[in-house]
């Protein structure tokens, strides 16, 4: 079974400055990896994912996630924060064939602060 | 290209009624997945259909949800009868065949409030 743990339910950064949003993964076999994005009313958007190619993963908006396996982790981050990013960020694990569920963390809300 | 639209996308029922909701998912995708959110709690996967078929019905927590994909097109889960703990929201997800572990699209989703 896999599952993904989120650190921190509530992250707070001044715009500009760095965005970084854990989360760390459990899987029995090779991952794929999701960040998705919610931005208030309306649905899940993808930011971007990992399925084995490049460990260091370029998505919209600016963001990046890099896959560590050693760590077992897939961090999102952003050099400099936007009001415009303030939003709630979810990190989503799905195991390599078959099924294709997505299994969730329990989101990180982001607030931006001039 | 339209994306996946959910209906409604309030709904406020007392505990016992019965409701359905409904998912459109994007025209040819063959996957379609359900998911909920409670409050406070991690986004759980129901349920997964390919095309009209059930692939994975792993998540539903009990026989009062009744999933359906009538002609492998728009999806309906039932809730009958509804108690105080099927609040949340619910999720609908598509994505197209042969592509499957790649990406789903979400809808907004269907905020379910028994009372």
């Amino acid at each position: 079974a896999q599952s993904v743990t989120q650190l921190g339910s509530h992250v707070s950064v001044s715009e500009g400055a760095l965005v970084l949003l854990r989360c760390n993964y459990s899987s029995s076999v090779p991952p794929y990896l999701f960040w998705y994005v919610q931005y208030p009313n309306q649905g899940l958007q993808l930011l971007l994912k990992y399925t084995s190619a490049a460990t260091l993963v370029k998505g919209i908006n600016g963001f990046e996630a890099e896959f560590k396996k050693s760590e077992t982790s897939f961090h999102l981050t952003k050099p400099s924060a936007h009001m415009s990013d303030a939003a709630e960020y979810f990190c989503a694990v799905s195991l390599t064939g078959g099924g294709n569920k997505l299994t969730f963390g329990t989101g990180t809300q982001l607030k931006v602060e001039l | 290209e339209a994306g996946v639209t959910q209906f409604p996308s309030h709904s406020v029922i007392e505990k016992g009624q019965t409701v359905t909701l409904r998912c459109d998912p994007i025209s040819g995708h063959d996957n379609l997945y359900w998911y909920r959110r409670v409050m406070g709690k991690e986004i759980k996967f129901l349920l997964h259909f390919v095309k009209e078929s059930k692939q994975d019905e792993s998540g539903m927590p009990n026989n009062r949800f009744l999933a359906e994909r009538t002609g492998g097109t728009y999806s309906t889960l039932k809730v009958q009868p509804a108690e105080l703990e099927d609040s949340g929201v619910y999720f609908c997800a598509s994505s197209p065949r042969g592509r499957a572990l790649y990406e789903q699209y979400f809808g907004p989703g269907t905020r379910l409030t028994v009372t």
